[in-house]
């Protein structure tokens, strides 16, 4: 069965600072990976999967992730913190011959002015 | 702006009550999720359903829960009795199963505010 941890439940940068959030997984086979970002008393808000191709996927809001194989890891980065990326994040794992998605605790992103 | 949409945003029930929340999937996605989120437990798969039948509902408790679609457009999640445990937030998402990677990008709505006393 998959499996994705995140291993910080709560990440403080400073705006302007380039920001990572942390998301490790683990699949019997290929792996489908997500972030999904949730604001306050709101659904979670899809910003970007890795499939196949290239490792580095770019996805809405100036977010990145870049999928690593051989560390089983595929952490958010964004350059520039902004405050409004204040959120929690979450990390999804599918494994491919699998029909359920598993998500992660969850990180709370902090950015501060 | 395609959005799913769910039913009531909140609802406050006394224990043993029946309770029924809705979803509408976004129009054309043929695969609909719902998802229970609890500060403890975090969001937790309940059901899931691809062209209205139901492919997996292995993380919900059978003897109260139940999930259908009756079409297309309308999914429920009903609870038959309600016990306080069940309160949480109750996510529905819905998606379109992509042919060439056969996964699904999952879009969520804003959720139901369960709140069992």
């Amino acid at each position: 069965a998959q499996s994705v941890a995140q291993p910080e439940d709560q990440v403080n940068v400073a705006e302007g600072n380039p920001l990572t959030v942390k998301c490790t997984y683990s699949v019997s086979g290929n792996p489908y990976l997500f972030w999904y970002v949730q604001y306050p008393n709101r659904g979670l808000q899809f910003l970007l999967k890795y499939i196949t191709g290239d490792n580095l996927v770019k996805g809405s809001y100036g977010f990145e992730a870049e999928f690593n194989k051989s560390q089983t890891s595929f952490h958010l980065k964004k350059p520039s913190a902004l405050v409004s990326d204040s959120a929690l994040y979450f990390c999804a794992v599918r494994d491919r011959g699998n029909n359920d998605m598993r998500f992660g605790a969850g990180t709370r992103l902090t950015v501060k002015p | 702006d395609a959005r799913v949409t769910q039913t009531p945003r909140h609802k406050v029930t006394e224990m043993g009550q029946e309770v029924t929340m809705r979803c509408q999937p976004i129009l054309g996605h043929n695969t609909v999720f719902w998802y229970r989120q609890t500060m403890m437990q975090g969001l937790e798969l309940l059901a899931y359903f691809r062209n209205r039948a139901p492919l997996d509902d292995s993380g919900m408790p059978k003897d109260r829960f139940s999930a259908e679609m009756p079409d297309a457009t309308l999914a429920t999640l009903k609870i038959q009795p309600s016990e306080p445990r069940d309160s949480a937030v109750y996510f529905c998402a819905s998606g379109r199963r992509d042919r060439d990677w056969g996964t699904d990008t999952q879009y969520f709505g804003p959720g139901t505010r369960l709140t069992v006393l």
